[in-house]
């Protein structure tokens, strides 16, 4: 069964950072291109960040690029997202999906908050 | 990457038939036969209902179909019930592997 575990999520200062985790299970992870996608409180689905399968190559959504990074350890079966210089407007439920057909499966999400 | 364009609000009775715009560009929509779907209830993660623009994972009820011309995707979910209900939200490669999603549409059956 495929399982997506986000955590890492929390209350930090405007300008701070964070480094959220999504562990893997039930897949061939070295092998799954992998994404980052956030929700607003109340508000739609953005699209964040992608990795490809070895790690080499990232992607993100202009909004967060040069702030964020996505990595991952095949070793470990885990994703990453590295948030740095933090806004406001990045408060919002994290979710991890994996890319097949499209983005085929979605963790529960993991919750940040960016307030003083 | 500006959202795609979704109507806020759709509603229909049970086993009527309601459709879902989803507006964008040449250089996504328009662009590419890549867009997908996806159903969200209230405090849940999103799953996927459509992709490559008229395709169903194994599982999901035939009642839901998709559909595409020019810049604007559609999908339609016919014969609906009370567990249709929920949000539906499209999302479209835009090129560059940069994906780009619509701003979601309420569907509620009334």
């Amino acid at each position: 069964e495929v399982q997506l575990v986000e955590s890492g999520g929390g209350l930090v200062q405007p300008g701070g950072s964070l480094r959220l985790s999504c562990a893997a299970s039930g897949f061939t992870f070295s092998r799954t291109w992998m994404h980052w996608v956030r929700q607003a409180p109340g508000q739609g689905l953005v699209w964040v960040s992608r990795i490809n399968s070895d790690g080499s190559t990232t992607y993100y959504a202009d909004s967060v690029k040069g702030r964020f990074t996505i990595s991952r350890d095949n070793v470990k079966n885990t994703l990453f997202l590295q948030m740095n210089s933090l806004r406001a407007e990045d408060s919002a439920l994290y979710y991890c999906a994996i890319e097949g057909e499209a983005l085929d499966y979605w963790g529960q999400g993991t919750l940040v908050t960016v307030s003083s | 990457q500006s959202a795609l364009t979704q109507p806020p609000s759709a509603s229909g009775s049970p086993g009527q038939s309601v459709t879902i715009s989803c507006t964008g560009t040449s250089s996504d929509v328009g662009g590419y036969n890549y867009v997908s779907w996806y159903q969200q209830y209230p405090g849940k993660a999103p799953k996927l209902i459509i992709y490559q623009v008229t395709k169903r994972p194994s599982g999901v009820p035939d009642r839901f179909s998709g559909s595409k011309f020019g810049n604007t995707a559609s999908l339609t979910v016919s014969g609906l019930q009370a567990e249709d209900e929920a949000d539906y939200y499209c999302c479209s490669y835009a090129g560059d592997y940069i994906d780009v999603f619509g701003t979601g549409t309420r569907v509620t059956v009334l």
